[in-house]
Protein backbone atom coordinates (compact mmCIF):
# COMPACT_ATOMS: atom_id res chain seq x y z
CA UNK A 1 0.00 0.00 0.00
CA UNK A 2 1.41 3.34 -1.04
CA UNK A 3 2.52 5.60 1.89
CA UNK A 4 4.07 9.23 2.65
CA UNK A 5 7.60 8.01 4.40
CA UNK A 6 9.43 11.15 5.97
CA UNK A 7 12.60 11.33 6.98
CA UNK A 8 14.36 11.56 9.59
CA UNK A 9 12.13 9.79 12.33
CA UNK A 10 13.96 11.98 14.72
CA UNK A 11 15.95 14.91 14.65
CA UNK A 12 18.14 16.85 17.62
CA UNK A 13 19.54 20.61 16.70
CA UNK A 14 20.46 23.27 18.40
CA UNK A 15 18.59 26.55 18.89
CA UNK A 16 19.54 29.00 15.62
CA UNK A 17 20.28 26.24 13.46
CA UNK A 18 18.80 25.44 10.34
CA UNK A 19 16.60 22.07 10.03
CA UNK A 20 15.17 20.83 6.52
CA UNK A 21 12.52 18.00 7.60
CA UNK A 22 11.91 15.45 4.35
CA UNK A 23 8.79 13.64 3.22
CA UNK A 24 8.25 11.49 -0.01
CA UNK A 25 4.37 11.88 -0.88
CA UNK A 26 2.55 9.01 -2.23
CA UNK A 27 3.70 9.70 -6.34
CA UNK A 28 0.02 10.71 -7.84
CA UNK A 29 -0.74 13.22 -4.86
CA UNK A 30 -1.02 16.76 -6.17
CA UNK A 31 -1.76 18.51 -2.75
CA UNK A 32 0.73 18.67 -0.42
CA UNK A 33 0.69 19.36 3.58
CA UNK A 34 3.01 20.47 6.62
CA UNK A 35 1.44 20.01 10.18
CA UNK A 36 2.55 20.22 13.57
CA UNK A 37 1.91 18.75 16.85
CA UNK A 38 3.51 19.52 19.77
CA UNK A 39 3.58 16.85 22.76
CA UNK A 40 -0.09 16.59 23.62
CA UNK A 41 -1.36 19.32 21.45
CA UNK A 42 -3.93 19.42 19.10
CA UNK A 43 -2.65 18.69 14.84
CA UNK A 44 -2.14 22.07 13.44
CA UNK A 45 -1.79 23.43 9.85
CA UNK A 46 1.48 24.68 8.82
CA UNK A 47 1.31 24.96 4.72
CA UNK A 48 -0.58 23.48 1.94
CA UNK A 49 1.52 23.43 -1.31
CA UNK A 50 -0.46 22.64 -5.43
CA UNK A 51 1.24 23.38 -8.67
CA UNK A 52 4.52 24.59 -7.42
CA UNK A 53 3.54 26.86 -4.99
CA UNK A 54 1.91 27.67 -1.79
CA UNK A 55 -1.79 27.61 -1.76
CA UNK A 56 -2.51 28.30 1.95
CA UNK A 57 -0.56 29.10 5.33
CA UNK A 58 -1.10 29.52 8.70
CA UNK A 59 -0.08 31.91 11.09
CA UNK A 60 2.42 30.08 12.24
CA UNK A 61 4.10 29.80 8.80
CA UNK A 62 6.34 32.81 9.11
CA UNK A 63 9.41 33.63 7.36
CA UNK A 64 11.70 31.27 9.17
CA UNK A 65 9.65 28.51 7.40
CA UNK A 66 9.97 27.59 4.06
CA UNK A 67 8.59 24.73 1.90
CA UNK A 68 10.16 23.45 -0.98
CA UNK A 69 8.97 20.30 -3.82
CA UNK A 70 12.71 19.86 -4.85
CA UNK A 71 12.73 17.52 -7.80
CA UNK A 72 9.34 16.25 -8.35
CA UNK A 73 8.98 13.48 -5.36
CA UNK A 74 10.58 15.13 -2.39
CA UNK A 75 8.61 17.94 -0.31
CA UNK A 76 10.72 19.28 2.15
CA UNK A 77 10.29 21.97 5.00
CA UNK A 78 13.11 24.03 6.14
CA UNK A 79 13.16 25.75 9.59
CA UNK A 80 15.41 28.38 8.74
CA UNK A 81 16.86 29.06 12.62
CA UNK A 82 14.94 26.97 15.20
CA UNK A 83 13.78 28.10 18.16
CA UNK A 84 12.79 26.00 21.37
CA UNK A 85 9.28 26.27 20.63
CA UNK A 86 9.73 24.58 17.24
CA UNK A 87 10.02 21.61 18.78
CA UNK A 88 7.18 19.34 17.67
CA UNK A 89 5.91 16.05 15.92
CA UNK A 90 6.10 17.39 12.28
CA UNK A 91 3.68 15.04 9.68
CA UNK A 92 3.71 15.32 6.08
CA UNK A 93 0.46 14.57 4.53
CA UNK A 94 -0.86 14.71 0.66
CA UNK A 95 -3.78 13.63 -1.22
CA UNK A 96 -4.96 13.20 -5.41
CA UNK A 97 -6.22 15.91 -6.99
CA UNK A 98 -9.79 14.87 -6.67
CA UNK A 99 -9.50 12.99 -3.78
CA UNK A 100 -10.53 14.51 -0.34
CA UNK A 101 -8.90 12.32 2.30
CA UNK A 102 -5.11 14.14 3.72
CA UNK A 103 -2.69 10.82 4.19
CA UNK A 104 -0.40 11.18 6.64
CA UNK A 105 3.52 10.30 7.04
CA UNK A 106 4.77 9.04 10.72
CA UNK A 107 5.94 11.95 11.33
CA UNK A 108 9.80 13.70 12.41
CA UNK A 109 10.30 14.49 16.01
CA UNK A 110 11.90 17.52 16.16
CA UNK A 111 14.19 18.58 19.56
CA UNK A 112 15.15 22.20 19.75
CA UNK A 113 17.97 22.00 22.24
CA UNK B 1 -8.81 28.15 10.20
CA UNK B 2 -11.95 28.19 12.15
CA UNK B 3 -11.74 26.41 16.00
CA UNK B 4 -13.03 22.80 15.64
CA UNK B 5 -14.02 22.07 19.68
CA UNK B 6 -13.70 18.23 20.97
CA UNK B 7 -14.49 16.56 24.34
CA UNK B 8 -13.94 14.67 26.45
CA UNK B 9 -10.04 15.47 26.82
CA UNK B 10 -9.46 11.40 27.78
CA UNK B 11 -12.38 9.14 28.08
CA UNK B 12 -11.76 5.25 29.65
CA UNK B 13 -14.35 2.64 28.82
CA UNK B 14 -14.71 -1.07 29.64
CA UNK B 15 -13.73 -3.76 26.87
CA UNK B 16 -17.49 -4.54 25.30
CA UNK B 17 -18.48 -0.44 26.26
CA UNK B 18 -19.79 2.63 23.99
CA UNK B 19 -16.88 5.37 23.53
CA UNK B 20 -18.58 8.58 22.50
CA UNK B 21 -16.42 11.64 21.19
CA UNK B 22 -18.10 14.77 20.95
CA UNK B 23 -17.53 17.81 18.23
CA UNK B 24 -18.73 21.34 17.51
CA UNK B 25 -17.50 23.58 14.67
CA UNK B 26 -18.05 27.33 13.79
CA UNK B 27 -17.75 27.90 10.17
CA UNK B 28 -20.03 26.95 8.14
CA UNK B 29 -18.24 27.13 4.94
CA UNK B 30 -17.20 23.24 6.58
CA UNK B 31 -18.26 20.47 4.38
CA UNK B 32 -16.31 17.73 4.89
CA UNK B 33 -15.60 15.93 8.40
CA UNK B 34 -13.46 13.41 8.97
CA UNK B 35 -12.72 11.54 11.97
CA UNK B 36 -8.86 10.66 12.40
CA UNK B 37 -7.10 7.71 14.53
CA UNK B 38 -3.77 7.85 15.71
CA UNK B 39 -1.33 5.41 17.73
CA UNK B 40 1.88 6.60 19.40
CA UNK B 41 4.55 7.50 17.12
CA UNK B 42 2.21 6.97 14.65
CA UNK B 43 0.14 9.96 12.23
CA UNK B 44 -2.85 10.03 12.21
CA UNK B 45 -4.90 7.90 10.19
CA UNK B 46 -8.31 8.37 8.45
CA UNK B 47 -11.06 6.25 10.20
CA UNK B 48 -14.60 7.42 9.04
CA UNK B 49 -15.68 10.79 7.51
CA UNK B 50 -18.83 12.32 6.76
CA UNK B 51 -20.51 15.15 4.98
CA UNK B 52 -23.47 17.50 6.18
CA UNK B 53 -26.13 15.85 3.70
CA UNK B 54 -26.39 12.67 6.09
CA UNK B 55 -27.07 12.24 9.57
CA UNK B 56 -25.33 9.45 10.24
CA UNK B 57 -22.66 7.30 9.16
CA UNK B 58 -21.49 3.60 10.50
CA UNK B 59 -18.54 1.53 9.09
CA UNK B 60 -18.22 -1.05 11.59
CA UNK B 61 -18.39 -0.58 15.12
CA UNK B 62 -17.66 3.10 14.41
CA UNK B 63 -20.25 5.31 13.20
CA UNK B 64 -20.57 9.48 12.63
CA UNK B 65 -23.88 11.63 13.93
CA UNK B 66 -24.26 14.94 12.82
CA UNK B 67 -26.18 17.59 13.19
CA UNK B 68 -25.91 21.05 10.95
CA UNK B 69 -28.31 22.60 12.34
CA UNK B 70 -26.50 22.77 15.94
CA UNK B 71 -23.17 22.52 13.96
CA UNK B 72 -22.38 19.54 16.32
CA UNK B 73 -20.51 15.83 15.34
CA UNK B 74 -19.75 12.87 17.43
CA UNK B 75 -17.80 9.79 16.92
CA UNK B 76 -19.93 6.28 18.28
CA UNK B 77 -17.41 3.47 19.11
CA UNK B 78 -19.35 0.15 19.44
CA UNK B 79 -18.34 -2.56 21.54
CA UNK B 80 -15.39 -1.16 21.97
CA UNK B 81 -12.01 -3.15 21.96
CA UNK B 82 -8.70 -2.61 23.73
CA UNK B 83 -6.65 -2.61 20.60
CA UNK B 84 -9.25 0.89 20.19
CA UNK B 85 -6.82 2.61 22.88
CA UNK B 86 -5.40 5.38 20.96
CA UNK B 87 -6.02 9.48 20.47
CA UNK B 88 -8.97 10.34 18.17
CA UNK B 89 -9.18 13.59 16.29
CA UNK B 90 -12.05 15.15 14.70
CA UNK B 91 -11.66 17.61 12.02
CA UNK B 92 -13.44 19.61 9.16
CA UNK B 93 -12.56 20.80 5.92
CA UNK B 94 -14.22 22.83 3.24
CA UNK B 95 -14.82 21.19 -0.26
CA UNK B 96 -12.74 24.24 -1.52
CA UNK B 97 -8.93 23.26 -0.12
CA UNK B 98 -9.70 20.07 2.27
CA UNK B 99 -7.23 21.11 4.49
CA UNK B 100 -8.30 19.86 7.87
CA UNK B 101 -8.59 21.90 11.00
CA UNK B 102 -8.14 19.61 13.49
CA UNK B 103 -9.76 19.51 16.84
CA UNK B 104 -7.81 18.94 20.26
CA UNK B 105 -7.69 15.25 20.47
CA UNK B 106 -9.45 12.48 22.87
CA UNK B 107 -7.13 10.13 24.31
CA UNK B 108 -9.06 6.38 24.65
CA UNK B 109 -8.48 3.95 27.04
CA UNK B 110 -10.22 0.67 26.40
CA UNK B 111 -9.19 -1.53 29.29
CA UNK B 112 -9.74 -5.22 29.08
Amino acid sequence: EPEVTQTPSHQVTQMGQEVILRCVPISNHLYFYWYRQILGQKVEFLVSFYNNEISEKSEIFDDQFSVERPDGSNFTLKIRSTKLEDSAMYFCASRTGGGTEAFFGQGTRLTVV
Amino acid sequence: QQQVKQSPQSLIVQKGGISIINCAYENTAFDYFPWYQQFPGKGPALLIAIRPDVSEKKEGRFTISFNKSAKQFSLHIMDSQPGDSATYFCAAASGGSYIPTFGRGTSLIVHP
